[in-house]
């Protein structure tokens, strides 16, 4: 079955502890992308990638890292959470144009 | 302006009755649009997708593009209660890098029984 997988599907942590999200694609798709959805922003892109080792800022990188070491994995990494990082976060890949999303990450930054 | 935008609603429907969505684009040049419906707590879910004017069916959905006027709408048919959910119109710029796709706040619409 074609899917997006990310986990943990649900996270509470504390400010500063170090965290990563995982995502991975069994598509073989090239274009990967990280986004967070709050009340009344929508979904916003945070970073995005368009093959293996290349990967660029969206909309609101900051406080967030990636990288893309292998085709179908693409980690969201938090080095040192803050409260207004508490999200909804959902990856995404795709191959044409129409993304595919994962099933959602929700975050508590305590 | 926002580059993509909609009506937040609620839209409230009738069951059996035709739901009417409309979405609003800043960039004239984009070319792809899609629609997403995304149930509360739940990950977005592509629906239809349309690239040229004109009308696009599938199913009991209807996607309508008009370039001209920069406007993309989608018709529900049939309104089921198991379409209440928020429906996001997604755009990809002309310019934008890779497959980046710009997203509308998303109409919420509720078809009442």
């Amino acid at each position: 079955e074609a899917q997006v997988t990310q986990n943990p599907r649900y996270l509470i942590t504390v400010t500063g502890k170090k965290l990563t999200v995982t995502c991975s694609q069994n598509m073989n798709h090239e274009y990967m992308s990280w986004y967070r959805q709050d009340p009344g922003l929508g979904l916003r892109q945070i970073y995005y990638s368009m093959n293996v080792e290349v990967t660029d800022k969206g909309d609101v990188p900051e406080g967030y890292k990636v990288s893309r070491k292998e085709k179908r994995n693409f980690p969201l990494i938090l080095e040192s959470p803050s409260p207004n990082q508490t999200s909804l976060y959902f990856c995404a890949s795709s191959f044409s144009g129409e993304q595919f999303f994962g099933p959602g990450t929700r975050l508590t930054v305590l | 302006q926002k580059e993509v935008e909609q009506n937040s609603g609620p839209l409230s429907v009738p069951e059996g009755a035709i739901a009417s969505l409309n979405c609003t684009y800043s960039d004239r040049g984009s070319q792809s649009f899609f629609w997403y419906r995304q149930y509360s707590g739940k990950s977005p879910e592509l629906i239809m997708s349309i690239y040229s004017n004109g009308d696009k069916e599938d199913g009991r959905f209807t996607a309508q593009l008009n370039k001209a006027s920069q406007y993309v709408s989608l018709l529900i048919r049939d309104s089921q209660p198991s379409d209440s959910a928020t429906y996001l119109c997604a755009v990809r710029p002309f310019k934008a890098a890779g497959n980046k796709l710009t997203f509308g706040g998303g109409t919420r619409v509720l078809v009442k029984p």
